[in-house]
């Protein structure tokens, strides 16, 4: 079955460049999340979509921004990027009308700042 | 501040023994609960969700959920070797949209 995609796997960038996080939820699923995992860590919640509407904001530094598009994808926008952004990326999604139905997690995007 | 404790382990089980891996929650206005599994660099992966108080089994897993007591568990029987990961749990409600999780317990299964 599909899942929930995420390009690029993984992504090495140079401290003060920009990188830019895709998702691809499963269709139906409208609501799509952004967590942050650093090593050692548990995931730490960014900034959620639904129906291309910002739902809710996390723990998101402000040099990132994301965006959920008409298909119900989303990007991760992340400027300025300092060796402390190195970390897993997950995307999630769900759908809205089935809350009990748990998150369903992308592969993830794993971003190395050097 | 919403909450999540969990022990860190590790936590060490014998193959073939009963793992059980408890969380605490602070946020009263949680409505749903989640175990995630984690292998190391892989996405986390649903095991069990639970909003109602008791017990909910799926094959080896079982969840419980004690709102009075604010606690949620999970219990793997039988544990296996393939089991090892690190078991993160999640609760959803409370005014917030996202999951709030645990920082995991690292559960290892000795053969």
């Amino acid at each position: 079955a599909a899942g929930v995609i995420q390009s690029p796997r993984h992504l090495i960038k140079e401290k003060r460049e920009t990188a830019t996080l895709k998702c691809y939820p499963i269709p139906r699923h409208d609501t799509v999340y952004w967590y942050q995992q650093g090593p050692g860590q548990d995931p730490q919640f960014l900034i959620s979509f639904y129906e291309k509407m910002q739902s809710d904001k996390g723990s998101i530094p402000d040099r990132f921004s994301a965006q959920q598009f008409s298909d119900y994808h989303s990007e991760l926008n992340m400027s300025s990027l300092e060796l402390g952004d190195s970390a897993l990326y997950f995307c999630a999604a769900r759908d809205r009308g089935a809350p009990r139905d748990g998150y369903t997690f992308g592969s993830g995007t794993r971003l190395t700042v050097v | 501040q919403k909450e999540v404790e969990q022990n860190s382990g590790p936590l060490s089980v014998p193959e073939g023994a009963i793992a059980s891996l408890n969380c605490t929650y602070s946020d009263r206005g949680s409505q749903s609960f989640f175990w995630y599994r984690q292998y190391s660099g892989k996405s986390p992966e649903l095991i069990m969700f639970i909003y109602s108080n008791g017990d909910k089994e799926d094959g080896r897993f079982t969840a419980q959920l004690n709102k009075a007591s604010q606690y949620v568990s999970l219990l793997i029987r039988d544990s296996q070797p393939s089991d090892s990961a690190t078991y993160l749990c999640a609760f959803s409600g409370g005014g917030a949209d996202g999951l709030t999780f645990g920082k995991g317990t690292h559960l290892i299964i000795q053969p």
